[in-house]
């Protein structure tokens, strides 16, 4: 069975510094990975995805992951962070079968000061 | 507009008061979904449904129902209310291709149940 870890449920930083997110996964299949958003009051959002191409993944506004099978990490990292980054983000694993259901993480909440 | 549109966005009830918070798509997803979003818990799947007529239970089925009998809309039942089932709720959809798609949230119905 897939699941998803997300390490830290809140991370604070700095305008301008470095924002990594971590996420580890177990699957017993090639997983699908994502990142998603969540805006306060909101739905949602498709950050970016891993579908088994390429191990770096680049996804909406700045923000990428890196799909490392030997650590079963897929990490979001921005290399800046801007007051309009600060959300709740969510890891999710799909097991690629006929159903594509999604397994969603804890979620890790993103404080950005000034 | 392709959106996943939710109603109400608020509701206040009852224990015991059947209820129902309506999903609907207009996007010609065969797949979708609800999940219930709770703090420190992240998104659990409630139920899904792979097309018209197609319904499965998710995580956390108990206390719920659904319905499609039309591929747009996927309602979703609350028969009792009781105060654990107080969250906020969100439905999905997408196509159904093994999980390499992204889902599309709508916008969250938060939940009281008193």
């Amino acid at each position: 069975a897939q699941s998803v870890t997300q390490l830290g449920s809140h991370v604070s930083v700095s305008e301008g510094a470095l924002v990594l997110l971590r996420c580890n996964y177990s699957s017993s299949v090639p997983p699908y990975l994502f990142w998603y958003v969540q805006y306060p009051n909101q739905g949602l959002q498709l950050l970016l995805k891993y579908t088994s191409a390429a191990t770096l993944v680049k996804g909406i506004n700045g923000f990428e992951a890196e799909f490392k099978k030997s650590e079963t990490s897929f990490h979001l990292t921005k290399p800046s962070a801007h007051m309009s980054d600060a959300a709740e983000y969510f890891c999710a694993v799909s097991d690629g079968g006929s159903q594509g259901n999604l397994i969603f993480g804890k979620g890790t909440k993103l404080s950005v000061k000034p | 507009e392709a959106q996943v549109t939710q109603n109400p966005r608020y509701l206040i009830t009852v224990t015991g008061k059947k209820l129902t918070v309506t999903c609907s798509q207009n996007m010609n997803h065969e797949y979708m979904s609800w999940y219930r979003q709770d703090p420190g818990l992240g998104l659990r799947q409630i139920y899904y449904s792979m097309n018209v007529e197609v319904t499965d239970k998710g995580d956390v089925p108990e206390g719920y129902k659904v319905s499609r009998k039309e591929k747009r809309n996927f309602p979703l039942i609350l028969e009792s209310p009781s105060p654990n089932q107080t969250s906020l709720y969100f439905c999905a959809s997408s196509t159904p291709t093994g999980g390499l798609d992204e889902q599309y949230f709508g916008p969250g119905t938060r939940l009281t149940v008193t």
